[in-house]
């Protein structure tokens, strides 16, 4: 069936560290694929999305292209900070439902 | 006001309880949505509803049991909870009806369930 595999944390990092959070779906067809963000206490956010292969989706430093020959959609961020700290969930939209991964916890200490 | 709002944040309750969870969103949007977030698990999909019509159950328990008033509100009432139904209980919203690959959710912050 479909699913959505990312890396298991918890992911610790110094400041101004390089980020890969790495996220490989199965799915029949082309889903869009998202990257949500989980801040302590709150629900999730969306961060960035991409809808066809070859899309990159940015925001807030982040990226992750959509690669459909590795079914993959790596998040990276080139120099993370104190406030990225929190857990990130991987998704697929197949146009059937949504299908997340289990989350990578971020740590990122000064 | 924030997109989905839940109340409450936290819910302690025993077996033999009855409560409800509430959810709104002030989006304006068509399709609402419960997950349950459990540690080290994928969000699991609970119930959708499109313009207030149950459209998905995903073969959830009969203590779970939605309801959809109106466009803008979710309840989940819960009656003779398990302690393993411990969890986030998270709501969200999307303007596109389930099913279009353009649809994007809106989450709530949640409700952390502790069943006793």
């Amino acid at each position: 069936g479909d699913s959505v595999t990312q890396m298991e944390g918890p992911v610790t990092l110094s400041e101004e560290a390089f980020l890969t959070i790495n996220c490989t779906y199965t799915a029949t067809g082309y889903p869009s694929l998202f990257w949500y963000v989980q801040y302590p206490g709150e629900g999730l956010q969306l961060l960035l999305k991409a809808t066809k292969a070859d899309d990159k989706g940015s925001n807030k430093g982040f990226e992750a292209t959509y690669r459909k020959e590795t079914t993959s959609f790596h998040l990276e961020k080139g120099s993370v900070q104190v406030s990225d700290s929190a857990v990130y969930f991987c998704a697929a939209n197949t146009g059937n439902q949504f299908y997340f991964g289990t989350g990578t916890s971020l740590t990122v200490i000064p | 006001e924030t997109g989905v709002t839940q109340t409450p944040r936290h819910l302690v309750m025993g077996m033999t309880n009855k409560k409800s969870l509430k959810c709104e969103q002030h989006l304006g949007h068509n399709a609402m949505y419960w997950y349950k977030q459990s540690a080290k698990k994928p969000l699991e999909l609970m119930f959708v509803y499109s313009l207030e019509e149950r459209v998905e159950n995903n073969s959830v328990p009969s203590r779970f049991s939605p309801e959809c008033p109106n466009s803008s509100h979710l309840f989940l009432h819960l009656h003779t909870l398990q302690p393993e139904d411990s969890a986030l209980y998270l709501c969200a919203s999307s303007q596109d009806p389930p099913g279009q690959l353009n649809e994007k959710l809106f989450f709530g912050s949640g409700t952390q369930l502790s069943v006793l």
